[in-house]
This record gives structure tokens, C-alpha cells and sequence, in this order.
């Protein structure tokens, strides 16, 4: 069956510090990937997406993401992070069969002055 | 430009009550439509999706139910609610091909007391 996790469920790190969180897949094929973040009491909000091309992908604030096939791996990146990224972050695959999206569990991140 | 909305933001109700929440996607035509809930400190299960007006699927078993009245309009429903329905509910929209992205509402807080 198809599965993403997200192995961190929770993660500190401070402001200005870099940031990693990672994401690993099963699935045959390469699938389509996602990454999202989510504000408390909000809904989710699309930082950046891979298809297909170049393996690292830039998002928004300051986001990127680089696709290892060999690990089946979409681990998010930030090279200095704010207190204003403290929030839940979802890895989410689409596959190239169905309409469906599966989503990790999630990881929050918390930004210590 | 799309955008989608999601009524009411927050709603609390007793147990054995009926339910509906309501979805409607603006800037679009014929969208694919997904009901997800998030419990807690947990992530997305996606509970219904549509391709097309009448159109349900269904994820998994449960007390609720989806329909498709109109093709950007999804509407989750219940006609007993119980405790464990409690969650963050959450509409999503794509643009139907299998690798578009998802983009979602702002989300209804559901509490059931």
C-alpha cells in the first residue's frame, strides 16, 4: 500500500537556525509531491510541488525541497528559519492513478527565540 | 483567480444532532472536490471525494455523508452526529488532472458535545 511518513513529529530549532524536515515515500513509481504548511486553526497552504525536471524545487518563504529517488525521499529545507514558520508542515504524494492525495501525519515545527 | 470557502468556521453541537457543512469553489469549473477531517494532533484523513456533480466517493466507513448538488458546490453531512466526529474539517479543490495540486479551505472547527 501506498504510504508517506514523516518520521519527526515534532521539532524545535532556532530562529535563524537552518531546518530540514523530511519526508520518505513508498510507492512503485515516482509519484507527484507536495509540500504544505498549516496555521493553527487554519487550512493548509501550498509551499511547493514537484513533477518532474530538476530535483530541488524553490517554494515560497524561502522554501525548498530536493526529490532523491534513490531514497525515495522530498526532504523540505530553509536555510535560516523565522519564528513566523512555526507551524504544522504535511508532506502529501499524488499518484499517476486515481484522484487521491496521501498526506504524512505531519511534523510541527516550534521556533525558540 | 479560484478560491474556495468553507461555512461555517466554527460550529458546536450536541451529541445526536444533525450536520452540514458546506464547500463552494469560486473561479472554476468542474473541479474534483475532497471532504477531510483532522482529529486532533493528527493529520489529514480524507473522508469523501468527487470528480463531477453526483459523483461520491467514499473513503472510509462512517456516519457522515457527502453530496455534489451543483458541480462547485460539496456538502458534508450527518444525521447524527457522535463524539468522535469532533475535528477539524477541511475542503479541498483541484483542477481534475491526476497531478494537480489541492488547494484548500479555510477549514470548520466541529465540536460535538
Amino acid at each position: 500500500a501506498q504510504s508517506v511518513t514523516q518520521p519527526d513529529i515534532h521539532i524545535t530549532v532556532s530562529e535563524g537556525a537552518s531546518l530540514e524536515l523530511r519526508c520518505n515515500y513508498s510507492y512503485g513509481a515516482t509519484p507527484y509531491l507536495f509540500w504544505y504548511v498549516q496555521s493553527p486553526g487554519q487550512g493548509l497552504q501550498l509551499l511547493l510541488k514537484y513533477f518532474s525536471g530538476d530535483t530541488l524545487v524553490q517554494g515560497i518563504k524561502g522554501f525548498e525541497a530536493e526529490f532523491k529517488r534513490s531514497q525515495s525521499s522530498f526532504n523540505l529545507r530553509k536555510p535560516s528559519v523565522h519564528w513566523s514558520d512555526a507551524a504544522e508542515y504535511f508532506c502529501a504524494v499524488a499518484l499517476n492513478t486515481g484522484n487521491q492525495f496521501y498526506f504524512g501525519t505531519g511534523t510541527s515545527l516550534t521556533v525558540i527565540p | 483567480s479560484q478560491t474556495i470557502h468553507q461555512w461555517p468556521a466554527t460550529l458546536v453541537q450536541p451529541v445526536g444532532s444533525p450536520l452540514s457543512l458546506e464547500c463552494t469553489v469560486e473561479g472554476t469549473s468542474n473541479p474534483n472536490l475532497y471532504w477531510y477531517r483532522q482529529a486532533a494532533g493528527r493529520g489529514l484523513q480524507l473522508l469523501f471525494y468527487s470528480v463531477g456533480i453526483g459523483q461520491i466517493s467514499s473513503e472510509v466507513p462512517q456516519n457522515l455523508s457527502a453530496s455534489r448538488p451543483q458541480d462547485r458546490q460539496f456538502i458534508l453531512s450527518s444525521k447524527k452526529l457522535l463524539l468522535s466526529d469532533s475535528g477539524f474539517y477541511l475542503c479541498a479543490w483541484s483542477g481534475g488532472s491526476k497531478k494537480d495540486t489541492q488547494y484548500f479551505g479555510p477549514g470548520t472547527r466541529l465540536t460535538v458535545l
